[in-house]
């Protein structure tokens, strides 16, 4: 059974730079085909796509955010790290983590609220 | 990279069949067949619904069916049912080797 689950601040500053992890199980992220990506719906509005990291570190990133994002592997533990920097209130928005098979998303975390707010 | 273009609603009634239309480019939908359609319930995650333009997972019901003509994809729903009523999104891969989603459509059952 593949779950997973978002954790991070539920609050951050304006310019303050946001860590959020995704912690896996049910997959390995050292599978040939699969990955991790990251979604993120401001309240009321559609999906973004934001970036995905593949089991062989392969690393792609939405082409607006891209110098704002980073995304980051940790296969022992079962983790995937997501930092966006310098925050702004338009970036409050329910973030998803989401297990990839070549960019399809069968399998999504419960999201996590994150509000950018002074 | 702009979101893909979707209509902000489309309605039916109990039984017929609908059809949610994702109008895109060269640069994504037209350009490879890496099509991908969600729904997404009011309060909850996405759910995968069709991938690879045409294909459907396991267990999601043969009356979702996606295709594509040029630039644009298409989900059609038939034999429209009460629990059908939800958000759906198309997202599709990208020249930028990233992806995109669409705007959103609201699946209205009369």
């Amino acid at each position: 059974q593949i779950t997973l689950k978002e954790s991070g601040p539920t609050l951050v500053k304006p310019t303050q730079t946001l860590t959020l992890t995704c912690t896996f199980s049910g997959f390995s992220l050292s599978t040939s085909g699969v990955g991790v990506g990251w979604i993120r719906q401001p309240p009321g509005k559609a999906l973004e796509w934001l970036a995905l990291i593949y089991w062989n570190d392969d690393k792609r990133y939405s082409p607006s955010l891209k110098s704002r994002l980073t995304i980051t592997k940790d296969t022992s533990k079962n983790q995937v790290v997501l930092t966006m920097t310098n925050m702004d209130p338009v970036d409050t928005a329910t973030y998803y983590c989401a297990h990839s098979t070549y960019g399809d998303y069968g399998y999504w975390g419960q999201g996590t609220l994150v509000t950018v707010s002074s | 990279q702009s979101a893909l273009t979707q209509p902000a609603s489309v309605s039916g009634s109990p039984g017929q069949s609908i059809t949610i239309s994702c109008t895109g480019t060269s640069s994504d939908v037209g350009g490879y067949n890496y099509v991908s359609w969600y729904q997404q319930h009011p309060g909850k995650a996405p759910k995968l619904m069709i991938y690879d333009v045409s294909n459907r997972p396991s267990g999601v019901s043969n009356r979702f069916s996606g295709s594509k003509s040029g630039n644009t994809a298409s989900l059609t729903i038939s034999g429209l049912q009460a629990e059908d009523e939800a958000d759906y999104y198309c997202s599709s891969y990208t020249s930028s080797s990233s992806y995109v989603f669409g705007t959103g459509t609201k699946v209205t059952v009369l």
